[in-house]
């Protein structure tokens, strides 16, 4: 069936740091990516996405490039900032009219000054 | 105006007990999702609803968990002779079509004692 594997955190980074999280997938066909962002106490909200292979979803200085030869959608972001400490979710919509997401277990972020 | 309201925010019951959790979604969006998220773990999917009917409850554990959206708007989740094994945050989001972007609440957490 289909899965996500994320790296495990915490994460832990300096303000303006580079920022990499891991992601990889396994799914029949050709399934939509996501990565979802949880700020202490509030709810998950979506942070990009790509719905094919090769495109680059992106939002908030963050980035992820979809690569079906890899099956893989790492989370990127060039400089941190001490408000991108949060619980990182990577996920998928399998193809074909399936709706439900799958997610990874989640990757906590800190950042500090 | 707003966004995908749950209630309660916090729920304690006492094993065995039987609870409902309430979902009002987005106005106007068809499909909702039920998800639950344990400790350290990413939200995993129970069952989506698109208009009144369950389109998919292949997520659901056991009989003890039901879920219904009668008229197609609010949907409750019900759970019977609740186990300590229960205990998570429930979440719930909606989407305008059942392939578009989900919101989420901020979830209901289950203490059951």
């Amino acid at each position: 069936g289909n899965s996500v594997t994320q790296m495990e955190g915490p994460v832990t980074l300096s303000e303006e740091a580079f920022l990499t999280i891991n992601c990889t997938y396994t799914a029949t066909g050709y399934p939509s990516l996501f990565w979802y962002v949880q700020y202490p106490g509030e709810g998950l909200q979506l942070l990009l996405k790509a719905t094919k292979a090769d495109d680059k979803g992106s939002n908030k200085g963050f980035e992820a490039t979809y690569r079906k030869e890899t099956t893989s959608f790492h989370l990127e972001k060039g400089s941190v900032q001490v408000s991108d400490s949060a619980v990182y979710f990577c996920a998928l919509r399998g193809s074909g009219g399936y709706n439900k997401l799958i997610f990874g277990a989640g990757t906590r972020l800190a950042v500090h000054p | 105006g707003a966004g995908v309201s749950q209630t309660p925010s916090n729920k304690v019951t006492e094993k065995g007990k039987y609870v409902e959790l309430r979902c009002d979604p987005i106005s106007g969006h068809t499909a909702l999702y039920w998800y639950r998220q344990s400790l350290g773990q990413g939200p995993e999917f129970l069952i989506y609803f698109q208009g009144t009917g369950a389109a998919d409850d292949s997520g659901l554990p056991n009989d003890r968990f039901f879920a219904v959206r009668p008229e197609g708007s609010v949907s409750t989740l019900k759970i019977q002779r609740t186990e300590r094994g229960d205990s998570a945050v429930y979440l719930c989001a909606s989407s305008p079509e059942g392939n578009t972007e989900a919101f989420f609440g901020q979830g209901t957490r289950l203490t059951v004692v």
